[in-house]
């Protein structure tokens, strides 16, 4: 099982649009959990942290269930600059290495 | 805003060359790391470094990379003897995760082009 799985999309949304991507994690021991964003040929950057008790920031909301393993990314009113990779990260059970997953492509079309 | 630079963007080289790619972390962090990411393929972690030391490394971080702080600011990857497989971006990455923010912030990459 990959330590890090998501799907890999591409999503093709208009303008406007409300998406959701998903994410499992195989380590019930990690401690901590990202949802990054790429542009191609980037560097991955930080979206938000994701909580326990799920977090919102602006149009982006973030939801963690400990117990499924499952981490999820809302997006709401969907932006043309929000085309990118979005990639599901976690950390290891006892170091500060990051586990990425191979991320999930969204396209915003006009 | 500090940010995580690197050098160069792109690296050309024959196989069998040895290549450093240099990072300068953001300088009140104390974590640093590298990941790689093959074309089309995810990120992979590689290594970690604190206090001088490695505090991790993967099993790709093999006896052909090595990596050094050889000043207050630079933090350097060493590939001994490149292969065709060393073929990808790396990222530079530090973090302080005693502060405030323990965020790792990526570096722009340098892509190593191996011949």
């Amino acid at each position: 099982r990959k330590e890090v799985e998501q799907d890999p999309g591409p999503f093709n949304v208009p303008e406007g649009a409300t998406v959701a991507f998903n994410c499992t994690y195989s380590n019930s021991a990690s401690q901590s959990f990202f949802w990054y964003r790429q542009d191609c040929r980037k560097e991955p950057k930080l979206l938000m942290s994701v909580y326990s008790s799920g977090n919102e920031d602006g149009r982006f909301t973030a939801q963690l269930n400990r117990a499924s393993q499952y981490i999820s990314l809302l997006i709401r009113d969907s932006k043309l600059s929000d085309s990118a990779t979005y990639l599901c990260v976690v950390s290891g059970d006892s170091s500060y290495k990051l586990i990425f997953g191979s991320g999930t492509r969204l396209l915003v079309r006009p | 805003e500090p940010e995580v630079t690197q050098t160069p963007s792109h690296q050309v080289t024959q196989m069998g060359q040895e290549v450093i790619l240099r990072c300068v972390p953001i300088s009140n962090h104390l974590y640093f790391y590298w990941y790689r990411q093959i074309l089309g393929q995810k990120v992979e972690f590689l290594v970690s470094f604190y206090n001088n030391e490695i505090s991790e490394k993967s099993e790709i971080f093999d006896d052909q990379f090595s990596v050094e702080r050889p000043d207050g600011s630079n933090f350097t990857l060493k590939i001994r003897s490149t292969k065709l497989e060393d073929s990808a971006m790396y990222f530079c990455a530090s973090s302080d995760p005693s502060g405030r923010d323990p965020t790792q912030y990526f570096g722009p990459g340098t892509r190593l082009t191996v011949l």
